[in-house]
């Protein structure tokens, strides 16, 4: 069973930092591509970042470029969400995707992270 | 940056009936990669359509995607309880790869 669980959210202030990480099982994490997803509450889904299966293409949307930082670690079969710089419009339930290509086959629970002070 | 339009914002239906959601690209989504997804409350988005017209696996065969360039569709023949829910549409070809804004598809 394909399994995708993110970890790491919370209640952070603005300007803070968060990591969160996704643990994945039932599936071979070093041939996926992963992306993570974001959504506003009571919002639409936002595109945040990718990266390809040997960690060396990466792509970010605009909005989170120079604050976020996406890597994986094949061995432990797990994708990480470095966030820095947070602002009150970065609230949102992140999910980890994964995909043989970019498309989302998988996709975990979701964890939230709220900015505010 | 491809932007994607989807119609209506919301479906209105009985179950039984036929759906029609229309997700149309501001330029020609490169070798079709349109997904379709669907997320009902409280839960993560399900892939439902991949590359425009292959159903994910799992997917009941009442659910068709057609379409090419910058207009794509998604068809649910016959509406089951199940099927209320919102669906997105998704540009998996270039970056940023953006998300259509949602039709709602609930029960009249």
């Amino acid at each position: 069973e394909v399994q995708l669980v993110e970890s790491g959210g919370g209640l952070v202030q603005p300007g803070g930092s968060l990591r969160l990480s996704c643990s994945t099982s039932g599936f071979a994490f070093s041939s996926y591509f992963m992306t993570w997803v974001r959504q506003a509450p009571g919002k639409g889904l936002e595109w945040v970042a990718n990266i390809n299966q040997d960690g060396t293409e990466k792509h970010y949307v605009d909005s989170v470029k120079g604050r976020f930082s996406i890597s994986r670690d094949n061995a432990k079969k797990s994708l990480s969400l470095q966030m820095s710089s947070l602002r009150a419009d970065d609230t949102a339930t992140y999910y980890c995707v994964g995909g043989a290509g970019w498309t989302g086959d998988f996709w975990g629970q979701g964890t939230l992270v709220a900015v505010s002070s | 940056e491809i932007v994607l339009t989807q119609s209506p914002g919301t479906l209105s239906l009985s179950p039984g009936e036929r759906a029609t959601l229309s997700c149309r690209a501001s330029q020609s989504v490169p070798k079709n990669y349109l997904a379709w997804y669907q997320q009902k409350p409280g839960q993560a988005p399900r892939l439902v359509i991949y590359d425009a017209v292959n159903r994910a696996t799992g997917i009941p065969d009442r659910f068709s995607g057609s379409g090419s360039g910058t207009d794509f569709t998604l068809t649910i023949t016959r509406l089951e309880p199940e099927d209320f829910a919102v669906y997105f549409c998704q540009q998996c070809a270039t970056s940023p790869l953006t998300f259509g804004g949602g039709t709602r598809v609930e029960i009249k």
